[in-house]
């Protein structure tokens, strides 16, 4: 029963442009809401994360959105830049983590 | 610069053979874990330690063992591989609240 989805495999943007990754979950319990993003051949980094008392996170480029009443959170990158091209998890907890499919993010110059 | 080592990038094995995945961390972390990664299926969690000697199953626990007798170093054990265990394992650490995982490079498994 996958608690976190990741409903788009894939996402395309143009450099400059706005990126948007969305992720649902269903589990009403989860307190803290995370992204981590991955490059091929490496492991997941810690992008940004957010508190379920919050409604929006903001760091540099990257903000995190919540939506819980719609169990929904989003992560927006402003600019995308083609460095940003990587696989990002959703992950959600309250003590046990749960990841997403995950979106593979291509930015193109 | 915070450390989670896994000894080997890849590995290939034969079916049948046991197989050890290592793990080492240096932020003196109580909790440790180990993922699998495949496509289209995210992380899931095979198992976890929360303080040596300690272990929990996590999603995915069938045909894996563990083993956590120093605080920093974490093993993953496929006592018997099969082709389907052919993944990237993940091997993470946490401080006790769990918020953030720290992640290390992952071990590229092929059981062939």
């Amino acid at each position: 029963d996958q608690q976190v989805k990741q409903n788009s495999p894939s996402l395309s943007v143009q450099e400059g442009r706005i990126s948007i990754l969305n992720c649902d979950y269903t589990n009403s319990m989860f307190d803290y809401f995370l992204w981590y993003k991955k490059y091929p051949a490496e492991g997941p980094t810690f992008l940004i994360s957010i508190s379920s008392i919050k409604d929006k996170n903001e760091d540099g480029r990257f903000t995190v959105f919540l939506n819980k009443s719609a169990k929904h959170l989003s992560l927006h990158i402003v600019p995308s830049q083609p460095g940003d091209s990587a696989v990002y998890f959703c992950a959600a907890t309250n003590n046990d983590m749960r990841f997403g499919a995950g979106t593979r993010l291509t930015v193109k110059p | 610069d915070v450390k989670v080592t896994q000894s080997s990038r890849y590995l290939v094995k034969r079916t049948g053979e046991k197989v050890f995945l290592e793990c080492v961390q240096d932020m003196d972390h109580e909790n440790m874990f180990w993922y699998r990664q495949d496509p289209g299926l995210g992380l899931r969690l095979i198992y976890f330690s929360y303080d040596v000697k300690m272990k929990e199953k996590g999603d995915i626990p069938e045909g894996y063992s563990v083993s956590r007798e120093k605080k920093e170093r974490f093993s993953l054990i496929l006592e018997s591989a099969s082709t389907n265990q052919t993944s990237m394992y993940l091997c993470a650490s946490s401080p006790p609240d769990r918020k953030k995982l720290f992640f290390g490079s992952g071990t590229q498994l092929s059981v062939l």
